[in-house]
């Protein structure tokens, strides 16, 4: 069955710190990966998407994610997080032929200023 | 912008009662979700929808119902609600089978 587990559920950073969120799933077809991110108070919103091509993809605010197929993984990274980084953070892969997308559990992500 | 509006934020029903939760689109989008969203637990696929009248069970339908009469409608039902449907739900929609899901503000249930 399909399945996908993120590494840490609850992570506290200070400002200025690296992120590494680590997500990995378990279909071994055709897979499209996404990170959504959760904002308090907002509703569910597309960080960045993996369908094909460069295994390194961008997202918006200075996020990246790197696909990494043979370790089934699809780890979301930002080099220096800010205080409005704080959120909550889903991994979601996508079987490609059936289109059923699933989430991670998800990572609170607390930014300290 | 997809605009994906939920009738209802915050719901507080009795156990027993039937609850409906409405999700309407303004993108034309052929597919639509419900969500449940738990601490620790993610979010868990309850139905979804590729097109009008049409509907698939996710991966916990139990004690769930859904109705897609017309494309931007997709609405859930609890048809005797328990306490352990408490939960915040989410409605979704994408363009066609690979696109991303748009969210809506999600609507909060407490059945006492």
């Amino acid at each position: 069955a399909q399945s996908v587990s993120q590494h840490n559920h609850h992570v506290i950073l200070s400002e200025a710190a690296s992120l590494e969120l680590g997500c990995n799933y378990s279909y071994g077809g055709t897979v499209n990966l996404f990170w959504y991110v959760q904002y308090p108070g907002q509703h569910l919103q597309l960080l960045l998407k993996y369908f094909s091509g460069d295994p390194l993809v961008k997202g918006i605010k200075g996020f990246e994610a790197e696909f990494i197929k043979s370790k089934f993984s699809f780890n979301l990274r930002k080099p220096s997080v800010q205080w409005s980084d704080t959120a909550e953070y889903f991994c979601a892969p996508r079987n490609g032929n059936t289109g059923k997308l699933i989430f991670g559990q998800g990572t609170t992500l607390q930014v300290k200023p | 912008d997809v605009k994906v509006t939920q009738s209802s934020r915050y719901l507080v029903k009795r156990t027993g009662e039937k609850v409906f939760l409405e999700c309407v689109q303004d993108m034309d989008h052929e597919n639509m979700f419900w969500y449940r969203q738990d601490p620790g637990l993610g979010l868990r696929l309850i139905y979804f929808s590729y097109d009008v009248k049409m509907k698939e069970k996710g991966d916990i339908p139990e004690g769930y119902s859904v109705s897609r009469e017309k494309k931007e409608r997709f609405s859930l039902i609890l048809e005797s609600a328990s306490t352990n449907q408490t939960s915040m739900y989410l409605c979704a929609s994408s363009l066609g089978v690979t696109g991303e899901l748009f969210f809506g503000e999600g609507s909060r249930l407490t059945v006492l």
